[in-house]
């Protein structure tokens, strides 16, 4: 079956520091990924789409990897701040491409 | 504007009951979404829409129903409503498939009490 996994632990920071969050998956045949934010209470999110020619993408802080021989994305959140605080997703569409699946999400905590 | 909207944002009723959950988006896209989020905040995906033809049902239990009057519209209605349908329920569009970015309302926190 198709799974999408992410750390589901809690990942706790210093500001100022880089924080890294992986999403791994099976049994898909991904062009894309993408990463979503989601906040206590609210809808998710989107911030970044890769696709699968593209080893890397960067959007201000937020940079984004895409291995398709591991099956790994990496999100990194660099120069990290307390508002960077919430939920990270990681979205495959399944390969039918009408259905966009979600991993469950790593928990991100930047303290001062 | 709000570009995808649900009503209500919190429904709390009594097991047995038959409630409706509303979704509007006034992006022009083709593809609607309803996720249900537990407790365990996974977010899980129940219904594709696409240009108002059901695409994707993944196993829901049919007293949650559908139902699409145009593309811009994606209601969702269950009945003889259980205490095991407690989640938050998110309506989402894009623009076709998946394709690109998906655009989420709100969310609607349904309690069962």
């Amino acid at each position: 079956s198709q799974k999408i996994e992410q750390n589901s632990e809690a990942l706790n920071i210093q500001e100022g520091k880089t924080a890294t969050l992986t999403c791994n998956y099976t049994n898909y045949s991904p062009a894309y990924l993408q990463w979503y934010r989601q906040d206590p209470g609210r809808g998710p999110v989107f911030l970044l789409l890769i696709r699968e020619n593209e080893k890397e993408k960067r959007k201000e802080r937020l940079k984004v990897t895409f291995d398709t021989t591991l099956k790994q994305s990496l999100f990194h959140i660099t120069a990290s701040q307390p508002a960077d605080s919430a939920t990270y997703l990681c979205a495959l569409a399944s390969n039918s491409g009408y259905a966009l699946n979600f991993g469950k999400g790593t928990s991100l905590l930047v303290t001062p | 504007d709000t570009a995808v909207s649900q009503t209500p944002k919190y429904l709390v009723t009594q097991m047995g009951n038959d409630k409706s959950i509303k979704c509007e988006q006034n992006l022009g896209h083709d593809t609607m979404y309803w996720y249900k989020q537990d407790s365990k905040k996974f977010l899980k995906i129940m219904f594709s829409y696409n240009n108002k033809e059901l695409i994707i049902n993944e196993t829901v239990p049919n007293r949650f129903s559908p139902k699409s009057p145009d593309k811009a519209h994606l209601n969702l209605h269950i009945n003889s409503l259980e205490l095991g349908d407690s989640a938050v329920y998110f309506c989402a569009s894009c623009p076709g498939q998946g394709t690109t970015e998906a655009f989420f309302g709100q969310g609607t926190r349904l309690t069962v009490v």
